[in-house]
């Protein structure tokens, strides 16, 4: 089955020490979306490609980066992780042109958990 | 500016019985479509539902159907025979300029047996 994938699941890192989250698709969509979710809180865009063209939101910390080496896999780079930026880490896909209709369907993955010690 | 707006935080259902899941939208576009997800307690947000601005008939996917009424720029989620699985937080959401989803807060539906 077509889907997205996340690794890993559940991730412990020390406050301070870099780490590194991915995530894959085999359904061979342009855009990949990076969001964050705190508990009991909507998800959050952080950043999103479309095909290589990297897109930052404007509030997104300088301490988030992204990497998209190829179609099918998205990295999310946390440099220096503070207490703060543990929460859920959801990435999604789409097909969708450069438009304005915001009619396409996000398909998302199962997410990874983040804690910060 | 978009918005969504869920103002019911929690709600409960029997099971078996039908439920229905508030939202309400504000946009300035014409062209725009309205999504529901699902997020158990794994996390996982999963692609229930989709009605587009244009669309004249309502949604359904089996047991999920949507009340659109674009006057009142409203788009509630209607679940059917509610299940104990159908426990899970409920997610409205707006698709944006460039296909960013706009989220509404959710609500966090609970099923009795």
């Amino acid at each position: 089955d077509a889907m997205v994938i996340q690794n890993p699941r559940y991730q412990v890192t020390q406050f301070g020490k870099p780490v590194t989250l991915s995530c894959s698709q085999t359904l061979n969509h342009n855009v990949m979306y990076w969001y964050q979710q705190k508990s009991s809180q909507a998800p959050k865009l952080l950043f999103h490609y479309y095909d290589k063209d990297f897109n930052n939101e404007a509030d997104t910390p300088d301490n988030f980066q992204s990497r998209r080496p190829n179609t099918s896999f998205c990295f999310l780079d946390i440099r220096s992780p503070g207490l703060g930026d543990a929460a859920m880490y959801l990435c999604a896909t789409s097909s969708s042109q450069r438009t304005r209709r915001g009619t396409d369907t996000q398909y998302f993955g199962p997410g990874t958990r983040l804690t910060v010690l | 500016a978009q918005k969504i707006t869920q103002t019911q935080p929690g709600m409960f259902v029997q099971e078996k019985e039908a439920v229905t899941l508030d939202c309400t939208y504000d946009t300035s576009d014409q062209s725009y479509g309205l999504f529901w997800y699902k997020q158990p307690s794994s996390g996982e947000m999963i692609f229930l539902i989709y009605q587009g601005s244009y669309d004249e008939q309502n949604a359904t996917e089996g047991r999920y159907s949507l009340n659109f009424q674009k006057a009142r720029k409203s788009a509630n989620l209607v679940i059917s025979a509610s299940q104990l699985g159908d426990s899970a937080m409920y997610f409205c959401a707006m698709g944006g300029g460039y296909n960013k989803l706009i989220f509404g807060a959710g609500t966090r539906l609970a099923v009795h047996p």
